[in-house]
């Protein structure tokens, strides 16, 4: 089992549509990352979190410690949000290691 | 205040030959992390950098090295490239003397084999 799990792996909605996507992990944590992928693309980063929510935008993001569990969401999506999302986590400890999730797949629709 | 900066940003590479790539990490930040990301997988963990030392390995060959300079800006190279060499290259910065708080990623290298 993968200490990264993310669901859906592939999501197809409709312009418009409110959007979640899901991470749990299995292991004690620092931060927890969501990354921004576009095809052919490089990495961008769209929120660190230790506790609680933020919001950007269109995206929020929160996450509960004790669930070992983090959601992004996203608000009236947009076709320009087709894009890879990737979730990934710091350790922690004395080397900090990072771990990604495989990530999931967003196709919006006009 | 720069984030992490990699070069360059895409190359294209005849196999067999052989590439550097450059990171440059976040200010304030004394260790790099590089990962590799093969089309349609999640990155996965190369080398990390320390004090101008490798600290940790993932599972890839020698042909994979790195460098830590004074400056904190580091370098991958890989010898003898092969086809499957084809990937994006990650490179994410974080600080191990302050805290271990905050990992910065860059936007990666796209290096295409041929």
């Amino acid at each position: 089992k993968n200490e990264v799990e993310q669901s859906p792996q592939n999501l197809t909605a409709q312009e418009g549509e409110f959007i979640t996507i899901n991470c749990s992990y299995s292991v004690g944590i620092s931060a927890l990352h969501w990354l921004q992928q576009h095809p052919g693309g490089g990495i961008v980063s769209l929120f660190m979190l230790s506790s609680g929510k933020k919001k950007h935008g269109r995206l929020i993001a929160t996450i509960n410690i004790q669930e070992k569990h983090s959601s992004l969401h996203i608000t009236a999506s947009h076709p320009r949000d087709s894009a890879v999302y990737i979730c990934a986590v710091e350790k922690g400890g004395a080397t900090n290691k990072l771990i990604f999730g495989t990530g999931t797949l967003l196709a919006v629709q006009p | 205040d720069a984030g992490v900066t990699q070069s360059p940003t895409h190359l294209i590479k005849t196999r067999g030959q052989q590439v550097t790539l450059r990171c440059s990490p976040k200010s304030g930040h004394d260790t790099v992390s590089w990962y590799q990301q093969a089309l349609g997988q999640g990155p996965q963990f190369i080398f990390q950098y320390y004090e101008e030392e490798e600290r940790q390995r993932g599972n890839f060959p020698d042909r994979f090295s790195g460098h830590q300079f004074p400056n904190y800006s580091s370098e991958l190279n890989v010898n003898a490239l092969l086809l499957g060499d084809s990937a994006l290259y990650l490179c994410a910065s974080s600080s191990l003397t302050a805290n271990h708080y905050g990992y910065t990623f860059g936007s990666g290298t796209r290096l295409t084999v041929v």
